[in-house]
């Protein structure tokens, strides 16, 4: 079974600066998708960017960038010039491909979030 | 564009009652689940679908119930209500492809007395 880890309980920033979230994820399987979620208070989730497993340009969202390191499984999520909207809870996923056989079906992990709290 | 509804909001039962939260997308969607979220441990799978009269098992299947009859509609049934099912819950739905992102329902905050 494929497993999420996101080590950081909360992290802070001042606001315009930069901060990066960490994801690990452990997984046997070749191809899949990760994505990171923006939870805030209002409980939404909302899709932050999405890498698919097989393309080694980090994907680029704006403000929001991975660093995609697919050997050592780590999909971390940078914000730049952070803004207090940023404030929220963020959540790493892991997506095995339907089609691939086996009875992952697909199936969405999440981590156990990460609480970013923007300082004006 | 509707996306996920999911009803109700908040909901408190009293131990051993029994109720259904109900989920409806409009997108056509084969892929549908749910999940529970309790702080420090993220969103957990309960059950999902991967298409009309197809349910399996997630991570945390133990007290509830699934059906899936039409292609719009996932309800989850809860048996005899606990206090340890005191959560917030979210239906999603996506596209049955790897690349799809999950659409969520905005969830209902259930208590458990």
């Amino acid at each position: 079974a494929q497993t999420v880890t996101q080590s950081q309980p909360e992290m802070s920033v001042q606001e315009a600066e930069t901060v990066t979230l960490s994801c690990t994820y452990d997984t046997s399987e070749s191809d899949y998708y990760l994505f990171w979620y923006k939870q805030p208070p209002s409980r939404q989730m909302i899709l932050v960017i999405r890498q698919e497993a097989y393309k080694q340009q980090n994907a680029t969202e704006n403000r929001f960038s991975v660093n995609f390191q697919k050997a050592a499984k780590s999909f971390s999520l940078k914000i730049s010039d952070s803004q207090l909207g940023d404030a929220a809870m963020y959540f790493c996923a892991y997506r095995s491909d339907p089609n691939a056989g086996g009875t992952s079906y697909g199936k969405l992990t999440f981590g156990q979030g990460t609480i970013l709290t923007v300082h004006p | 564009n509707a996306g996920v509804t999911q009803t109700p909001k908040f909901q408190v039962l009293k131990t051993g009652q029994s109720m259904t939260l109900q989920c409806a997308q409009d997108m056509n969607h084969e892929y549908m689940s749910w999940y529970r979220q309790d702080p420090g441990m993220g969103l957990r799978l309960i059950h999902y679908s991967v298409g009309a009269g197809i349910t399996d098992q997630g991570e945390v299947p133990n007290g509830y119930n699934v059906s899936r009859s039409t292609t719009e509609d996932f309800p989850l049934r809860l048996l005899s209500a606990a206090p340890s099912q005191t959560s917030v819950y979210f239906c999603a739905s996506s596209q049955r492809t790897v690349n799809s992102p999950l659409h969520f329902g905005n969830g209902t905050r259930l208590t458990v007395t």
